[in-house]
């Protein structure tokens, strides 16, 4: 069966630090992968998505960035980071193959809480 | 640009009782709809995801529906329990691919 694994999963890092989350997906190959983030008071906003190792598409601008160095592997990062960057994020897969799957279920991971001071 | 309201925002019923979460977005071009639930603290569980082809689709005591030329969803949950407190979300996938927009989410509270 296929899991992702989000970590860490909780963080406070102060004003200008460097951030790094990881996600790995694991009993799938290929997979569509997403980071999403949920502020305080705000819905989950989709930043980044990926369909294939090295393509990476950003949904919003922002000082946060995001690779794919391996096929189920999915990092969010940011090198220095700012107060409004603080929430929850989650990554996220669906079903790939090079295509994208209208019709398949989304899996997200258990999140990240990130708290910048 | 896609906007996608949940209404309403909070809701507690007594156990056992049948409710209706609603969900509407603005553009029906959309390819699919799904419902989520979020506990807190957690990540999101697909509950039902419906294609832009369908009209409901139905699991257990949940049945989801899509009207799509006039941008509603309804999720209903028969004869609720405590168990179902949580944030119900829902959101819609434009374009190809499940790249979501999603409302704001509907905290509800069963009470025992």
């Amino acid at each position: 069966s296929q899991t992702i694994h989000q970590w860490p999963a909780t963080l406070v890092q102060p004003v200008g630090s460097p951030l790094s989350l990881e996600c790995t997906v694991e009993g799938t190959s290929n997979p569509n992968l997403y980071w999403y983030r949920q502020a305080a008071g705000r819905g989950l906003q989709l930043l980044f998505y990926s369909v294939g190792i090295g393509q990476i598409s950003s949904e919003v601008p922002q000082n946060l960035s995001a690779s794919r160095p391996q096929d189920r592997q999915f990092i969010l990062s940011s090198k220095k980071l700012l107060l409004s960057d603080s929430g929850f994020y989650l990554c996220a897969w669906t079903q790939g193959g090079g295509t994208w799957g209208s019709g398949n279920t989304i899996y997200f991971g258990e999140g990240s809480w990130l708290t910048v001071v | 640009k896609q906007e996608v309201t949940q209404i309403p925002a909070a809701l507690s019923v007594p156990e056992g009782e049948n409710l209706v979460l609603n969900c509407s977005f603005t553009d029906s071009a959309i390819y699919n709809l799904q419902w989520f639930r979020q506990d807190p603290g957690k990540g999101l569980t697909s509950l039902l995801l419906i294609q832009s082809s369908q009209r409901e689709q139905t699991s257990g005591r949940l049945n989801a529906s899509l009207d799509k030329s006039s941008g509603r969803s309804t999720l209903y949950i028969a004869a609720s329990q405590p168990g179902d407190s949580a944030t119900y979300l829902c959101a819609v996938s434009r374009g190809a691919g499940n790249m979501l927009t999603f409302g704001g989410g509907t905290r509800l509270m069963v009470k025992p």
